[in-house]
């Protein structure tokens, strides 16, 4: 069974620039989660959605961060426009549901850098 | 708020070395807690977990077990191999959370021959 997959791995941009990075997270996965890991640090929470809805998005800075999950399976998140300090690791993650402590399986991450 | 703390690292050990990586953490009610690893180019995963207090959750020679009273959840393998060398993190998921993981910084380890 495939785990959870992400692209790209790795992206370079000069700030102000947009960058969007994409998830598909493990087939029959409801939940799913986006992590900013900064160097040095353990990841952090930005938004977890529960099918198509987000329903925890209190992490996420909603000035130049987005994300969506239209169909409910794979999902999308977006920076417009890129600062020097989010340089970091973009981690996906996903698990059958948020109830239970579900096991939260990760994808090998996107590491932006934004020059 | 919830927090986790671990020992700093990098932490270099001897092959069959015993290990020891310490983590504490603060939370409200009976959190769940787990040890992720990660390993150099992968993702993080899932190394062990203790949903309630003593618990002992085990993978691979590693061992941790859920400490109420000293709010301690410590990762501990008694011999060590150079490719258990990573980044170990250990995390928290509070009651009532949503599945939310708290995660520590991180420990590195490095098993040398």
């Amino acid at each position: 069974e495939a785990g959870v997959v992400q692209s790209p791995r790795y992206k370079i941009i000069e700030k102000k620039q947009p960058v969007a990075f994409w998830c598909n997270p493990i087939s029959g996965h409801n939940t799913l989660y986006w992590y900013l890991q900064n160097l040095g640090q353990g990841p952090e929470l930005l938004i977890r959605y529960e099918n198509e809805e987000a329903v925890d998005d209190s992490q996420l800075p909603k000035d130049r961060f987005s994300a969506e999950r239209l169909k409910g399976v794979d999902s999308t998140l977006k920076i417009q426009p890129a600062e020097l300090g989010d340089s970091a690791v973009y981690l996906c993650a996903s698990s059958l549901s948020w109830t239970g402590r579900n096991e939260q399986f990760f994808g090998p991450g996107t590491r932006l850098t934004v020059l | 708020g919830d927090s986790v703390t671990q020992m700093e690292g990098p932490v270099t050990l001897s092959e069959e070395a015993f290990l020891t990586i310490n983590c504490t953490y603060t939370a409200t009610g009976y959190p769940s807690l787990f040890w992720y690893v990660q390993y150099p180019g992968e993702g993080l995963q899932l190394l062990l977990k203790a949903t309630k207090a003593d618990d002992k959750g085990s993978n691979k020679g590693f061992e941790a077990t859920y400490r109420k009273e000293t709010t301690s959840f410590h990762l501990e393998k008694g011999s060590v191999q150079v490719s258990d060398s990573a980044v170990y993190f250990c995390a928290l998921a509070a009651t009532g959370g949503g599945n939310k993981l708290t995660f520590g910084t991180g420990t590195q380890l490095k098993v040398e021959l």
